[in-house]
């Protein structure tokens, strides 16, 4: 089984500061991480992913994430943000070999306020 | 770029009516999922379906549950006597399961479920 902890459940910054948002999960399997953005009124959308490979994994807007295995951590990070990021940000976890129908459990979400 | 559908939107019902939210997949995905949100909670895994039978089910997911892929291509999720406490949204999701790895869930923008 996996849990998902993100440990702020609301980050507000002024637009153009960084900002980090907080992941650390618990599995005894191998696993997949992933970060998923829900904008308001809408639905989850995939921001990034880390399945294998380099450690460090970027989103198309800005957004980077860290796979740090010996800390249990996906932080996800943004140099300078935006009025446009406010949105609500989930960490997920899934099992890697399958063997869990690929299923994601979630962490309770963090609600990052970008104010001008 | 492929969609996950998700109808309606938003339903109010009566305690004790029976709701059915539909969902329609990607059409060349292989797993389909329900998951949902109480307002202010995180995202719960519900079920996932697979080769037309349930693949696993939360404890959530108790005999009111029941999920139906009736035509090959909507994905429904019934319950069957609401409770006050089925008041969430709703979120539908399905994955390719491409087998090489690159396994992400892809998820409908939600139905929203209030039971007055």
């Amino acid at each position: 089984a996996q849990s998902v902890t993100q440990l702020d459940s609301q980050v507000p910054v002024f637009e153009e500061a960084p900002v980090e948002l907080r992941c650390n999960y618990s599995s005894s399997v191998s696993v997949y991480l992933f970060w998923y953005v829900q904008y308001p009124n809408q639905g989850l959308q995939l921001l990034l992913k880390y399945l294998s490979g380099s450690t460090l994994v970027e989103s198309i807007n800005g957004f980077e994430a860290e796979f740090n295995k010996s800390q249990t951590s996906f932080h996800l990070r943004k140099p300078s943000v935006h009025i446009s990021d406010t949105a609500e940000y989930f960490c997920a976890v899934s099992d890697n070999s399958g063997g869990s129908n690929y299923k994601l459990t979630f962490g309770k979400g963090t609600l990052l306020t970008v104010n001008p | 770029e492929p969609e996950v559908t998700q109808t309606p939107s938003h339903q109010v019902t009566q305690m004790g009516q029976e709701v059915i939210l539909r969902c329609v997949p990607i059409s060349n995905h292989l797993y389909f999922y329900w998951y949902r949100q109480i307002l202010g909670q995180k995202v719960e895994f519900l079920v996932s379906f697979y080769n037309n039978e349930i693949s696993e089910k939360s404890e959530i997911f108790d005999d009111q549950f029941s999920v139906e892929r009736p035509d090959g291509s909507n994905f429904t999720l019934k319950i069957r006597s609401t409770k006050l406490e089925d008041s969430a949204m709703y979120f539908c999701a399905s994955l390719e399961a491409v087998f090489s790895g690159a396994n992400v869930l892809t998820f409908g923008a939600g139905s929203r479920l209030t039971v007055l």
